[in-house]
């Protein structure tokens, strides 16, 4: 997973708590993903963004907000978590949104 | 939704055999890409097929690709310990959408 890491790698946070999770690159890739990894859906798109600024929703965005602030940082925000967006949440990174991506090694959230 | 789907959803097989695994998708594509993913990682690159290619090869694998029947299969010839993951399709489609559909996966176990 060289050139992009993803923090935290896992928390366990409450109901209706806000939690943010950051996805940093050294690549200096334009497209940034966020996806949601759970068992029979496989991997779906919740934001992405093709620039500073530029972010797009994918097909599960309900519930998250994405900002991007800077090239290499592109941050995934569940503004009062639910028990259903308990899941793995993976970070990838593209030169050029259709070619092959780059993933970070996930991160683990758990909503009790 | 373009989301692919595998087949089968999982598969054991012994080591130096040969492993087949299935996609298909629902719309045009512009490629479509290959990822393996081992327990607890994120996704790795492996091989693209573009949609006016039928067949391509990097060392131990052999993609195919039919348009018509808008299905791509992966084989893996004489299998490893080492390729137990799982293995998911992703398609870039001609909507101009800059992001990939993934599918559920198949989770190919290779037995010593």
């Amino acid at each position: 997973d060289a050139g992009i890491t993803q923090s935290p790698r896992h928390k366990v946070t409450e109901t209706g708590t806000p939690v943010t999770l950051r996805c940093h690159q050294t690549e200096n890739h334009r497209y940034m993903y966020w996806y949601r990894q759970d068992p029979g859906h496989g991997l779906r798109l919740i934001h992405y963004s093709y620039g500073v600024k530029d972010t797009d929703k994918g097909e599960v965005s309900d519930g998250y907000s994405v900002s991007r602030s800077k090239t290499e940082d592109f941050l995934l925000t569940l503004e009062s978590a639910t028990s259903s967006q308990t899941s793995v949440y993976f970070c990838a990174i593209s030169s050029d949104g259709t070619f092959g991506y780059t993933f970070g090694s996930g991160t683990r959230l758990t909503v009790v | 939704s373009q989301q692919g789907e595998e087949d089968p959803q999982a598969l054991s097989i012994q080591e130096g055999e040969n492993a087949t695994m299935n996609c298909s998708y629902k719309t045009s594509i512009n490629n479509l890409q290959w990822y393996r993913q081992n327990s607890g990682r994120g996704l790795v690159h492996l091989i693209l097929i573009r949609s006016n290619e039928r067949e391509k090869h990097s060392g131990r694998l052999r993609v195919t690709l039919d348009t018509s029947k808008k299905s791509s299969s992966l084989l893996i010839t004489a299998s490893r310990a080492a390729d137990t993951a799982s293995y998911f399709c992703a398609t870039s489609d001609q909507t101009g959408a800059n992001n990939l559909f993934f599918g559920t996966g198949t989770r190919l176990t290779v037995i010593p």
